[in-house]
């Protein structure tokens, strides 16, 4: 069966530290990945997305992934976190077949001053 | 524009009462899509519909019904609500490219079933 997994359930992390998400997938073939990330209370917003070229994609506010398509895997990164990166933090995947978008269970990260 | 829109924000019924929650969006995309959030569960697919009059199941179809009558507009519907449905429901719409489409998220619905 198709799925999405995010490795950390919580994490837990300083400001100006820096953030690394693990996201993996078991799809085989060609697929559009996607970070999303929901502040308290709010809706998913898209932080970025990668369907073809460069595998290194920017994003909103500072954050970047990167897809090895031989690991399956498109981990998000972002070199020093603010306080108000505090949310959660959903990795999505689309296969080329399909419509509809699965998600990873998410990932609740928290920056403390 | 909008975006993508939801209403009510927020509901509280009893078991067994019905209710349908509304989604809009100007954007004139095709897909449009319905979503369960639950904690530790992240989002789960519902019912989902490909165009106008058009509706497929998804991962969790059971107890909801969808239409989608207008290109603009797709509703869920609970015929009979049950505890288990006790959820955060967003819907999103996209339009296809050749080599993907963007998903756009509403601002959801929490619902509550006593």
């Amino acid at each position: 069966a198709q799925s999405v997994s995010q490795h950390n359930h919580h994490v837990i992390l300083s400001e100006a530290a820096s953030l690394e998400l693990g996201c993996n997938y078991s799809y085989g073939g060609t697929v559009n990945l996607f970070w999303y990330v929901q502040y308290p209370g709010q809706h998913l917003q898209l932080l970025l997305k990668y369907f073809s070229g460069d595998p290194l994609v920017k994003g909103i506010k500072g954050f970047e992934a990167e897809f090895i398509k031989s690991k399956f895997s498109f981990n998000l990164r972002k070199p020093s976190v603010q306080w108000s990166d505090t949310a959660e933090y959903f990795c999505a995947v689309r296969g080329n077949s399909g419509y509809a978008l699965n998600f990873g269970k998410g990932t609740s990260l928290l920056v403390t001053p | 524009n909008a975006g993508v829109t939801q209403t009510p924000k927020f509901r509280v019924l009893k078991t067994g009462q019905s209710m349908t929650l509304l989604c809009a969006q100007d954007m004139n995309h095709e897909y449009m899509y319905w979503y369960r959030q639950d904690p530790g569960m992240g989002l789960r697919l519902i019912h989902y519909s490909v165009g106008e009059g058009t509706t497929a199941k998804g991962e969790v179809p059971d107890g909801y019904n969808v239409s989608r009558l207008k290109k603009q507009n797709f509703l869920l519907g609970l015929e009979s609500a049950a505890p288990s449905q006790t959820s955060v429901y967003f819907c999103a719409s996209s339009y296809t490219t050749l080599i993907g489409d963007t998903q756009y998220f509403g601002p959801g619905t929490r619902l509550t079933v006593l």
